[in-house]
């Protein structure tokens, strides 16, 4: 049982390129969402989805899309990064019900350098 | 909105001493839940305990337990005997029952890193 993949684990942008991360659940969670973590300031919510098809902004989420096409799947899409985007992302996921089983499971992170 | 300050950017304590981490929050809901995360250097975001608001007993896990105060917005974390292995980052985060979209949402203090010295 794998829980929550992220990839890639480490990567190096330039200002302005594009990239995408990935984010892939095996436990038939219907939530999952994004987070990304800086110095001082804790985790902060990018976006989120409630199901495929499904998505929603969170507190940080300009200069980021997401799309949800299948339950298992949330990348994350940077379009023009920039060096404010130096940060490690993290995907987790969720099952909705009891509250014994709202606890969310996060992936390992991935590190983003923006130069 | 929700807010969760962790006032404490360091702590640190003896192996085997207990100490306790902060953690202090702002709302206007009467029933959420509460939760200790910890992070140790390899990243991975781990569940530590989790307090439901509308319970009144604190929450325990072995060696880890919770001083939750509903009235001050207080909800501190205690880590008896302390080892070697629970050097890490703390974050404390408060999620909100209200509505179906809440379950995946936490809102995150800024994290005490603890340092435990042999």
């Amino acid at each position: 049982n794998a829980g929550v993949t992220q990839t890639p684990k480490f990567q190096v942008l330039k200002t302005g390129q594009s990239m995408t991360l990935q984010c892939a659940q095996d436990m038939n969670h219907e939530y999952m969402s994004w987070y990304r973590q800086d110095p001082g300031m804790g985790l902060r919510l990018i976006h989120y989805s409630v199901g495929a098809g499904i998505t929603d902004q969170g507190e940080v989420p300009n200069g980021y899309n997401v799309s949800r096409s299948t339950t298992e799947d949330f990348p994350l899409r940077l379009l023009s990064a920039a060096p404010s985007q130096t940060s490690v992302y993290f995907c987790a996921s969720s099952r909705r019900g009891s509250s014994g089983a709202n606890v969310l499971t996060f992936g390992a992170g991935s590190r983003l350098t923006v130069l | 909105a929700q807010t969760v300050t962790q006032s404490q950017p360091e702590m640190s304590v003896q192996e085997a001493e207990t100490v306790t981490l902060s953690c202090t929050y702002d709302t206007s809901e009467s029933d959420y839940y509460l939760f200790w995360y910890k992070q140790p250097p390899s990243r991975q975001m781990i569940l530590v305990i989790r307090q439901e608001a509308y319970k009144q007993q604190n929450a325990t896990e072995n060696r880890f337990s919770v001083n939750f105060q509903k009235a001050a917005k207080s909800f501190s974390l205690k880590i008896s005997d302390s080892q070697l292995g629970d050097a890490a980052m703390y974050f404390c985060a408060y999620r909100s029952p209200s509505g179906g979209t809440s379950y995946g949402k936490l809102t995150f203090g800024q994290g005490t890193i603890l340092t435990v010295h042999p």
